[in-house]
Parts: C-alpha cells; sequence; structure tokens
C-alpha cells in the first residue's frame, strides 16, 4: 500500500470544526482512502472512505483534493469523545489488510 | 455496524506459558480476520491473516510457531502466544472484514492485553 503523511498530532476546542490533513502523493488510481480512529485502549473503528468524490456520513465528511494526493477528515464539531489517533491508510482490492501508518493524535480541549 | 469481540480483555500470565486469545465475528461471517499487535504509543502492527479453513500467512519477522493462529469457523479465529516471555507484553487486535470486497470496511475489536510477567 502507499505511504500517507499525517501531522503527529492535532488540538481543537470543543464544539469547534477539525481538519485533519493526510498526503499521499503516491497513491496510485485503485487506491481508497479510508479513515479510522481509535480511542484510548480500545481497538480502531471504521470512519469513513472515498475514491475520488467528496463523501458525508453521520461521523464525519472526507474531502479529497482533485488530484487525489491529499485528502482532509472533517468532524464537523468536535467533541471530547472525538479525543483518538486518526489514521489516513490506502487501500486498494489487491490487498485484505490495512497498513497502519503514525496516524494524528487529536487532543479535545473543554 | 457489525461486532467483533475478545477474549479474555486483559491477560496476565507467567514466562513461559501459553496465551490464547479469541476473536469472534458475533453478526456476521468473515472468512478473512487479521491480527495486530500494537506496543505503547505505536501504531497497530499486522502479525498475520487468518483465513478460515487454511493456514495463516504471517508478516515478515512474524514467529509463526509462537503466534499460533486457527480459524476452524466463519465466527472465530484464535491467536496462541506459545511460551510468552516479557517481550510479547503488548495489545493484540483482531479485525474481520465484512464482504469479499477488498475495500470493504473492516471491524475491530477491543483488544486484549497481555502482560507477561
Amino acid at each position: 500500500d502507499a505511504k500517507t503523511t499525517q501531522p503527529n498530532s492535532m488540538e481543537s476546542n470543543e464544539e469547534e470544526p477539525v481538519h485533519l490533513p493526510c498526503n499521499h502523493s503516491t497513491i496510485s488510481g485503485t487506491d481508497y482512502i479510508h479513515w479510522y480512529r481509535q480511542l484510548p485502549s480500545q481497538g480502531p473503528e471504521y470512519v469513513i472512505h472515498g475514491l475520488t468524490s467528496n463523501v458525508n456520513n453521520r461521523m464525519a465528511s472526507l474531502a479529497i483534493a482533485e488530484d487525489r494526493k491529499s485528502s482532509t477528515l472533517i468532524l464537523h464539531r468536535a467533541t471530547l469523545r472525538d479525543a483518538a489517533v486518526y489514521y489516513c491508510i490506502l487501500h486498494n482490492n489487491a490487498g485484505n489488510m490495512l497498513t497502519f501508518g503514525g496516524g494524528t493524535r487529536l487532543m479535545v480541549k473543554p | 455496524g457489525a461486532v467483533v469481540s475478545q477474549h479474555p480483555s486483559r491477560v496476565i500470565c507467567k514466562s513461559g506459558t501459553s496465551v490464547k486469545i479469541e476473536c469472534r465475528s458475533l453478526d456476521f461471517q468473515a472468512t478473512t480476520m487479521f491480527w495486530y499487535r500494537q506496543f505503547p504509543k505505536k501504531s497497530l502492527m499486522l502479525m498475520a491473516t487468518s483465513n478460515e479453513g487454511s493456514k495463516a500467512t504471517y508478516e515478515q519477522g512474524v514467529e509463526k510457531d509462537k503466534f499460533l493462529i486457527n480459524h476452524a469457523s466463519l465466527t472465530l479465529s484464535t491467536l496462541t502466544v506459545t511460551s510468552a516471555h516479557p517481550e510479547d507484553s503488548s495489545f493484540y487486535i483482531c479485525s474481520a472484514r465484512l464482504g469479499t470486497s477488498g475495500v470493504a470496511e473492516q471491524f475491530f475489536g477491543p483488544g486484549t492485553r497481555l502482560t507477561v510477567l
């Protein structure tokens, strides 16, 4: 799987939007962009994924750059429960497993 | 969403003993499950891919004789850490994929924290 680059950590205030960036300049045409998050002492949970178009679900929005070399996970109103490590992962049909990078540790301040 | 459970949630054992960790998909069948290991402040590292009815596929550097994986049914995979040593202390997490498409989301278990004394 191609590599992704994320900031090590970010801070946000409660009730404010959060934009988590991810760079994936070597993305291939068949790579989907997946986001998972891991709360402390828990297994990761799926957040969202997309291929080319922006995606919205009840948890978040995913904005994908036109050249697909970067993407942004958007939490519209951060809550304290959103404090977690967020992983941006590229995944395609050729492989089954997910390859986790370092992720971004999001801290939410009340 | 689909639910994956793990048992036990935490285990403490003496050096040299073996520990079995169970991973179950509760409301779906999973032909493929994955086992990860996570050390403190580190990311998840894939250990092996568990395939129902066949041998597991291990990642480079993971000893298959030390980490025994059995996927005897479509809802259960087990990881046995044999002759555990303190360096095997870690957070072990399993996941299962819903569907056969490679891009389908994966569902993760809550993890098992292993401490080897």
